[in-house]
């Protein structure tokens, strides 16, 4: 389940299930935004990005879809393994200006 | 080889104290950031060099002066360290003036936590 307010949202999976975390962005003038998993004691690491002439793009296991009317950006992973338990974060950029980071959503896999 | 490595990786200092964080960059980008991680995980950027000179100092407190000796290197000192100084500081690079074209985004290091008592 979600949990919202003071603390991370966190969202509970089983492992084999297919997980979506979802991030609203805050400016209309953002063209690029990328997806960052941020495991325990580590820095972010790019998951997978999309440019917003795209609706969706695909990776390995993971997809990305960009809603623009409504400033959406969502993170699909099918067959969420344990390894894939950590905070997740949506960035968004434009032209010279440096990534700015959403929330961040806690992806917990129950085995 | 570690891409972007910070050092060190804890610190734990009092109140008022002056403390330095190093971050050196091996990927050859021309581009390198603080960034500011507080308790609820927020990341905030704080600075941004390109090819050694300042580019953004995003409303952060002189106490915070950003150095950077050469595009491979960008160091952060804080002087008269506060309780609200608290936080995981990450460094960063990226391959071009703030835009990511490169695909990858920004090459994070695994942070520095500052603990202030």
């Amino acid at each position: 389940g979600e949990s919202v307010g003071l603390h991370l949202p966190t969202l509970s999976v089983q492992e084999g299930d297919n997980s979506i975390i979802n991030c609203a962005y805050s400016n209309s003038a953002s063209d690029y935004f990328i997806w960052y998993k941020q495991e325990s004691g580590k820095g972010p690491q790019f998951i997978i990005d999309i440019r917003s002439n795209m609706d969706k793009r695909q990776g390995q296991r993971v997809t990305v879809l960009l809603n623009k009317t409504v400033k959406h950006l969502s993170l699909q992973i099918a067959a969420t393994q344990p390894g894939d338990s950590a905070v997740y974060f949506c960035a968004e950029n434009r032209w010279e200006t440096p990534l700015v980071f959403g929330k961040g959503t806690r992806l917990s896999v129950i085995a | 080889d570690t891409a972007v490595s910070q050092t060190p990786k804890y610190l734990v200092t009092q109140m008022g104290n002056d403390k330095s964080i190093k971050c050196e960059q091996n990927l050859g980008h021309d581009t390198m950031y603080w960034y500011k991680q507080d308790s609820k995980k927020f990341l905030k950027i704080m600075f941004s060099y390109n090819n050694k000179e300042l580019i953004i100092n995003e409303t952060v407190p002189n106490r915070f002066s950003p150095k950077s000796p050469d595009k491979a290197h960008l160091n952060l000192h804080i002087n008269s360290l506060e309780l609200g100084d608290s936080a995981v500081y990450f460094c960063a690079s990226s391959q071009e003036l703030l835009r990511t074209r490169a695909s990858y985004g920004y090459t994070f290091g695994s942070g520095t936590r500052l603990t202030v008592v």
